[in-house]
């Protein structure tokens, strides 16, 4: 099966410092996602990337930045962490298609103070 | 804008019940139309990617059906059991990019 491995379950961190969420996955997929899930708003997309070194904006990316390197790795970056950032953040992938499903990591519930 | 909507909001159901939800999504330009399960504490799972209008599958007790032409899908559990407590996500794809489009889902409580 798909592995999908977010570094961290839990995060608390201050205002204003870079932070760093990590997301790996094992099975090759082109494509690499990151979300963060709200109360009543249901899952944003923050950026996504298709390819290694190519980055796309999604919804909501204001205050983030991506980088993927490796083809496994796709790490979301908070330049300046602020308190509307607190959320539940999620990292998928899926194979090339536009069709095919989605999987997902476990999540990192990050706390911004 | 494109919106998905799914109903009801959250639902509670006794063991051994069958239940449903709709997704509702746009008709024009569909490409696909998924459906996961997020139980609490764990990572959401997909269930079915649907692409064909009429388009009906199942897995286990859990079976979903696809109308394009007038845009929902449902969600059906048959017996629903306390492990089928989550909150249900459908997903549309307009097939212009790879963005999916979220519901807000359904929450479904089966009580023992």
């Amino acid at each position: 099966d798909v592995k999908v491995t977010q570094s961290s379950r839990y995060l608390v961190k201050r205002t204003g410092e870079k932070v760093f969420l990590e997301c790996v996955q094992d099975m090759d997929h082109e494509n690499m996602f990151w979300y963060r899930q709200d109360p009543g708003l249901g899952l944003r997309l923050i950026y996504f990337s298709y390819d290694v070194k190519m980055k796309e904006k999604g919804d909501i990316p204001e205050g983030y930045s991506v980088s993927r390197e490796k083809k496994e790795r796709f790490s979301l970056i908070l330049e300046s962490a602020s308190t509307n950032q607190t959320s539940m953040y999620l990292c998928a992938s899926a194979p090339g298609a536009l069709n095919e499903k989605l999987f997902f990591g476990s999540g990192t519930q990050l706390s911004v103070l | 804008i494109l919106n998905v909507e799914q109903s009801p909001q959250s639902l509670h159901v006794q063991e051994g019940d069958s239940t449903n939800f709709t997704c509702s999504f746009p008709s024009s330009n569909f490409y696909a139309l998924h459906w996961y399960r997020w139980e609490t504490a764990k990572s959401p799972e997909a269930l079915f990617v649907m692409t064909l209008n009429g388009d009906e599958k199942k897995k286990g007790r859990i079976s979903a059906t696809l109308n394009t032409k007038e845009g929902y899908s449902y969600l059906y559990i048959k017996g629903s059991q306390p492990e089928d407590s989550a909150t249900y996500l459908c997903a549309f794809n307009a097939g212009n990019n790879r963005k999916l489009i979220w519901g807000l889902g359904t929450s479904l409580a089966v009580n023992p």
